[in-house]
């Protein structure tokens, strides 16, 4: 089955700064990528997701860059802000976005 | 944003009683999930939905017994549970089995 590896596990930038999450997958056939975002207590929120047939993504702040050759795919931020604090995790599908597998999380933390 | 709701929020049971989780969504949505969240490890996707009919088992033991009586509840009975069954349990909806997911806010499952 598919296996979703993401890195690194917890990242501390300045606000301000840009902040990277990489995922890696198995299955080159996976073709939906979304990414989620988690505050303590709260449930996982979509706040972007690509599929295949494209590599790039951006909305405001975040973009989504997908390699498909290399199967991995990555979540950027700019401009990062206190409320950008956060789990974040990424995921990928095979055939439809229903059976999604998780990577482990990234907790980011944005400082002053 | 309420439109996944989840009941109870938090729940404690003993091994050897028999509960029951709800989930209702109010978007329309035609596909319904759950999830296990535990600590440390991936959101692992449990069962899926579409059209009130259950399309994926993600070999989970017995003792879990969704039931998806329209596209807008769903409920998972819990009898016999162990302990490594605490975690928070998620359900999710998407208007169909190819578009996003969209979480509520999970039940906080602890097993005495």
């Amino acid at each position: 089955g598919e296996n979703v590896e993401q890195h690194p596990s917890t990242l501390s930038v300045q606000e301000g700064d840009s902040a990277v999450i990489k995922c890696t997958y198995s299955d080159s056939a996976s073709n939906y990528f979304p990414w989620y975002k988690q505050e303590l207590g709260k449930r996982p929120q979509l706040i972007i997701d690509i599929r295949s047939n494209v590599g790039e993504k951006k909305d405001q702040r975040i973009a989504v860059t997908l390699n498909k050759t290399a199967k991995h795919f990555s979540l950027h931020i700019t401009e990062t802000q206190p409320e950008d604090s956060a789990v974040y995790f990424c995921a990928a599908a095979t055939g439809t976005a229903s059976k999604l597998t998780f990577g482990t999380g990234t907790r980011l933390q944005v400082t002053l | 944003e309420t439109g996944v709701t989840q009941t109870p929020r938090h729940l404690v049971m003993g091994m050897t009683n028999k509960k029951s989780l709800k989930c209702e969504q109010h978007l329309g949505h035609n596909a319904m999930y759950w999830y296990k969240q535990s600590a440390k490890k991936p959101l692992e996707l449990m069962f899926v939905y579409n059209f009130k009919e259950q399309t994926e088992n993600n070999s989970v033991p017995s003792r879990f017994s969704p039931e998806c009586p329209n596209s807008s509840h769903l409920f998972l009975h819990l009898h016999t549970l162990q302990p490594e069954d605490s975690a928070l349990y998620l359900c999710a909806s998407s208007q169909d089995r190819d578009q996003p997911q969209h979480f509520g806010d999970g039940t906080r499952l602890s097993i005495l």
